[in-house]
Parts: C-alpha cells; structure tokens; sequence
C-alpha cells in the first residue's frame, strides 16, 4: 500500500528564513506532485517530479526528489508572508486502485 | 475556458437525504477524480474515471456512486447522507494519468450533514 507522509505537520517561521518541508513515500511511485492550498481555497499545482534527481525552483520555492530514499524536499528561501497556505505532497502508481495518493499537508504560518 | 466547475458549492444535507454533487470540465480531459478533504487532512479518492462509461474505486468510495456518461461530465451521488460524510468534495480532472501534466481542481463543495 502506498503511503505519504509529510513533516512537519505545522509550521510557523519568521519572514526571511530558510526552511524545508520534507516528504516521504512508502514504495516505488511514477511521479510526485506538491499542491499548495490556501484557506477555503482549492488546490493549485506547484510542480511535478519525474525522475530520480530531478529539481524544479519557482520564485522561493524549490522542490526536489531522491527516488532511490523515497523522499521529495520543498525548500523555502527567505520566507515571505505570502507563502502562508498548506502545503501537499502526492505521489502517484499508474497501477492499483488509487491513482493518486496524498499527504496529510504541512500547515506554514510565515509571521513577522 | 472555465476549467474544472463544481456546484453547489455549500450544501447541508440532513440524515439519510440524498444529493448529487456536479462537476464539469472543458478540457476535454479523459480522467476525472473526487476527493474529499476533511478538516487538517490530505485528499483522499473517492471514485475516479478513465473515460466516458468507465469508473473504478478509489480508496474511500462507500457510501457514494458515480457515472461518467460524457467527456464533460462526472456527477457525484450520494444516496443515504451520513455525518461522517461531512466533508469538503474536491472534484479534478487530467489528460491522462500516464501524462506529466498535473490534476487541475475545482473549487470544491462544502458538504455538512446534519
């Protein structure tokens, strides 16, 4: 069964740090997503990982995978307001009855 | 090019009431998902479609059914409403899920039963 967990679950830190939220998978996926979600608000793709190795940078976000350790890294540079939303992992198999599986979500306040 | 829709977007059900939740794309995308969000949780799949005429389970469909009859279209039933049913339903759709393009989301429904 492919699981997802995030960490942290929370985070709050202050406008111009660095931070990363971290992402594991259970097994062999095809491909990871990061969604961001703000308040009341639906999803919006972020990017999409294919391959071992692969890094994708928009604005101060960054996003990379490690397949071989099961694990995807978003990295937040010199954190703005703006960034405050929660942050979704998802991986997906192209086979077995759940296409698309997701992370409880990492919650980031970014204050003052 | 209105995307991913949903209606309603608020609804509150009583017990044992029944309702259907509708989504719509404009795509022409062949894969069409629902999910549900309950609160500080991630998404989970209810049911999800391949095409037109063809739906498969995902990991949390009882208590619900679905039909794909168009391209467009991927209503979602809900035949004996229970309060484990609240939730926020989150209806997407993709060109395939063989394709790097990613799930475009509709704006949701925010179901309570009461």
């Amino acid at each position: 069964e492919l699981k997802v967990e995030q960490n942290p679950l929370f985070l709050s830190m202050q406008e111009g740090k660095n931070y990363t939220i971290y992402c594991n998978y259970s097994t062999t996926s095809d491909r990871l997503y990061w969604y961001r979600q703000d308040p009341g608000k639906s999803l919006e793709s972020l990017f999409v990982l294919l391959s071992n190795g692969a890094v994708k940078q928009e604005g101060r976000l960054m996003a990379s995978l490690d397949t071989k350790a099961r694990l995807s890294t978003l990295h937040i540079t010199a954190a703005v307001h703006d960034l405050s939303a929660t942050y979704f992992c998802a991986v997906i198999r192209f086979s077995g009855n759940t296409p698309l599986v997701f992370g409880k979500g990492t919650r980031l306040s970014v204050i003052a | 090019n209105a995307g991913v829709t949903q209606t309603p977007k608020f609804r509150i059900l009583k017990i044992g009431q029944s309702m259907t939740l509708q989504c719509t794309q404009d795509m022409n995308h062949n894969y069409m998902y629902w999910y549900r969000q309950d609160p500080g949780m991630g998404l989970k799949l209810i049911y999800y479609s391949v095409g037109a005429g063809i739906t498969d389970k995902g990991e949390v469909p009882n208590g619900y059914n679905v039909s794909r009859s168009t391209t467009e279209d991927f209503p979602l039933r809900l035949e004996l409403a229970a309060p484990s049913q609240t939730s926020v339903y989150f209806c997407a759709s993709s060109p395939s899920s063989g394709n790097p393009d990613t799930q475009y989301f509709g704006p949701g429904t925010r179901l309570t039963v009461l």
